[in-house]
């Protein structure tokens, strides 16, 4: 079984939709979550963590469940730009080892 | 500038021609790793090293060696390349400091093409 999971997508929607994502991780015992942004062919970059209590970045809003071991992204009012793969990642124990779900592609159409 | 440089960008090598991919880091950053990135798979861990000397393998260690003398770098050594290394390969580092959010800086990546 993945350490982390995500629905590959793609996920076509228009601008101006509202678009969630969700990730699951297997570990109970993972410390820290984050969202990454790749474009095609690019590094990663960091969206933002995901803190317990939930977290907001503009347009984007990140929250974690615990009990049920899963993450999701929430972009409201999508802009061309947002056009991507989101990777979810979840850091172990340890903090030795950053596990990458496999990503998930959206495609923001006009 | 905050950076990760990787070397070289792109290559295209031959099975069994030993070849160094670079990296390096000027963040001062205890943690660094190295993954590859394929199709369907997502990005593995390959080798990691918590600091200066200290290093461990990853989820995919087969195939490669790393090394690290000094800080800043940490080169990603194929002794005897295959053509099931042919990859996206990126280098990311982070500190290790308490506060800081664990953020991973990543590389431009290395696309290495093994014929």
């Amino acid at each position: 079984r993945k350490e982390v999971e995500q629905d590959p997508g793609p996920f076509n929607v228009p601008e101006g939709a509202t678009v969630a994502f969700n990730c699951t991780y297997s570990n109970s015992a993972s410390q820290s979550f984050f969202w990454y942004r790749q474009d095609c062919r690019k590094e990663p970059k960091l969206l933002m963590s995901v803190y317990s209590s939930g977290n907001e970045d503009g347009r984007f809003t990140a929250q974690l469940n615990r009990a049920s071991q899963y993450i999701s992204l929430l972009i409201r009012d999508s802009k061309l730009s947002d056009s991507a793969t989101y990777l979810c990642v979840v850091n172990g124990y340890n903090f030795n080892k950053f596990y990458f779900g496999s990503g998930t592609k959206l495609n923001v159409k006009p | 500038e905050a950076q990760v440089t990787q070397n070289p960008r792109y290559l295209i090598t031959v099975t069994g021609k030993k070849l160094t991919v670079t990296c390096s880091q000027n963040m001062n950053h205890e943690y660094m790793s190295w993954y590859r990135q394929d199709p369907g798979l997502g990005l593995r861990q390959i080798y990691y090293s918590m600091n200066v000397e200290v290093t461990d393998k990853g989820d995919v260690p087969e195939g490669y060696k790393v090394s690290r003398k000094e800080k800043r770098n940490f080169p990603l050594i194929l002794e005897s390349p295959s053509p099931n290394q042919t990859s996206l390969y990126f280098c990311a580092s982070s500190s290790l400091t308490g506060g800081d959010t664990g953020e991973l800086f990543f590389g431009e990546g290395s696309r290495l093409t093994v014929l």
